[in-house]
């Protein structure tokens, strides 16, 4: 069974930071990973999309990392602004199916 | 700009008495699905179409049922809502045929239970 965790669930950073946030699943049989943005009351934007046959991402401040075999992904932001504040999640679509499973997401607040 | 719609954006409904809730999608894909979110939780499927071909998650409550009368709208009926299906419900979409089956998502439908 696919399980998704995020750590850390919440983090706190002053503006200008660079920062990593983290995605760990149990099951490396994935035909994607993709890392979602949620603010507070509102659906989820997508930021990135790795395919299984790919090592990275990138779009803007942002670039995102698999590493099936160790069944990691990392979303690195770099120079973190007031407006990047947020709840981070990641999810992962299995093979052979249509089953997406999400982590809990990673709670970020960027201080001014 | 091509979106996921979903109305209302705020539903308050009594115990017991059945909601429907909308989604429509300007993209033209093929997969539309319905997710549950609670409160500081991770989304969790509930069932998906892949064009007029229905899957429900096995865990899916029968209260909740899903029609698709075309490929723009899909909808997501509780027939008999608890104080335990409050929750933002989330409709998203995806095109497998393009090779990236990335999910697209509109804004949810915050369900009020009283």
């Amino acid at each position: 069974k696919q399980e998704v965790t995020q750590i850390p669930a919440a983090l706190s950073v002053p503006e200008g930071e660079n920062l990593v946030l983290n995605c760990s699943f149990t099951d490396s049989a994935i035909y994607n990973l993709q890392w979602f943005r949620q603010d507070p009351g509102k659906g989820l934007t997508s930021l990135l999309l790795i395919q299984s046959s790919q090592r990275e991402q990138t779009s803007g401040r942002l670039n995102a990392s698999l590493d099936k075999s160790s069944g990691r992904s990392t979303l690195y932001i770099a120079a973190s602004q007031p407006g990047d504040s947020a709840t981070y999640l990641c999810a992962v679509w299995r093979t052979g199916g249509f089953k997406t499973i999400f982590g809990a997401g990673t709670r970020l607040f960027v201080k001014a | 700009d091509a979106m996921v719609i979903q109305n209302p954006r705020y539903q308050v409904t009594q115990f017991g008495k059945p909601v429907t809730l909308s989604c429509s999608q300007t993209l033209n894909h093929n997969v539309m699905y319905w997710y549950q979110q609670k409160s500081s939780q991770a989304p969790k499927l509930l069932f998906h179409y892949y064009d007029k071909d229905f899957n429900n998650e096995a865990d899916t409550p029968d209260n909740f049922q899903s029609r698709r009368p075309n490929t723009s709208f899909c909808f997501l009926d509780i027939r008999s809502p608890g104080l335990g299906d409050a929750a933002m419900y989330l409709c998203a979409t995806s095109s497998p045929g393009d090779g990236y089956n990335e999910q697209f998502f509109g804004p949810g439908t915050r369900l009020t239970v009283l």
